[in-house]
């Protein structure tokens, strides 16, 4: 059975202080994809990230994924308050891609 | 587009009654999943399809059904609803194949929220 696992679940940080979110997961998958969720929003897709070493980058935010670690990171950059949201990750163990969920990082930016 | 649309956006049901969420999407996607979504739980499968007339199991199916009648739809069922399925209900959808040679994320759509009494 595949486990997905994100630390912190809660996060709170000053603007412009960096951070990483982490994302553990159990079986071997080379296809991981990082989402945002705003409060009583859907989910919004962030990166997908589909080989070893894989890295995206999009504005304060950087993913990256090391297959061979089963591990995924959100790196936030000088952070700002537009960035609190919750901050999802998910495994996706091919055949028909259904994915499996990491419980979530809230992210709170305050100045 | 649309994109994903769900219907109803919010619902509230006595222990016993039954409902059926609707899903539908505009993007001639194969795939579409049902996923419920709890607090501190992340997002757990309900329910998948790989094409219409198609359906198969998720992580946590119990307590309900699905169909796929038309490609562009997908029915969530709850024959008897229990206080234990009052949760935010999302589906979702996506190509089976890359499109544009891009890999393919799952679309969203804006989630039903369901309580049951």
């Amino acid at each position: 059975e595949l486990k997905v696992e994100q630390n912190p679940l809660f996060l709170s940080m000053q603007e412009g202080k960096n951070y990483t979110i982490y994302c553990n997961y159990s079986t071997t998958s080379d296809r991981l994809y990082w989402y945002r969720q705003d409060p009583g929003k859907s989910l919004e897709s962030l990166f997908v990230l589909l080989s070893n070493g894989a890295v995206k980058q999009e504005g304060r935010l950087m993913a990256s994924l090391d297959t061979k670690a089963r591990l995924s990171t959100l790196h936030i950059t000088a952070a700002v308050h537009d960035l609190s949201a919750t901050y999802f990750c998910a495994v996706d163990l091919g055949g028909y891609s259904t994915l499996t969920f990491g419980k979530g990082t809230m992210l709170l930016v305050s100045p | 587009n649309a994109g994903v649309t769900q219907t109803p956006k919010f619902r509230v049901l006595k222990t016993g009654q039954s409902m059926t969420l609707l899903c539908a999407q505009d993007m001639n996607h194969e795939y579409m999943y049902w996923y419920r979504q709890d607090p501190g739980m992340g997002l757990r499968l309900i329910h998948y399809s790989v094409g219409e007339g198609t359906t198969a199991k998720g992580e946590v199916p119990d307590g309900y059904n699905v169909s796929r009648l038309k490609k562009q739809n997908f029915l969530l069922g709850l024959e008897s609803a229990a206080p234990s399925q009052t949760s935010v209900y999302f589906c979702a959808s996506r190509p089976d194949r890359p499109t544009g040679g891009a890999w393919e994320t799952q679309y969203f759509g804006p989630g039903t929220r369901l309580l049951v009494l």
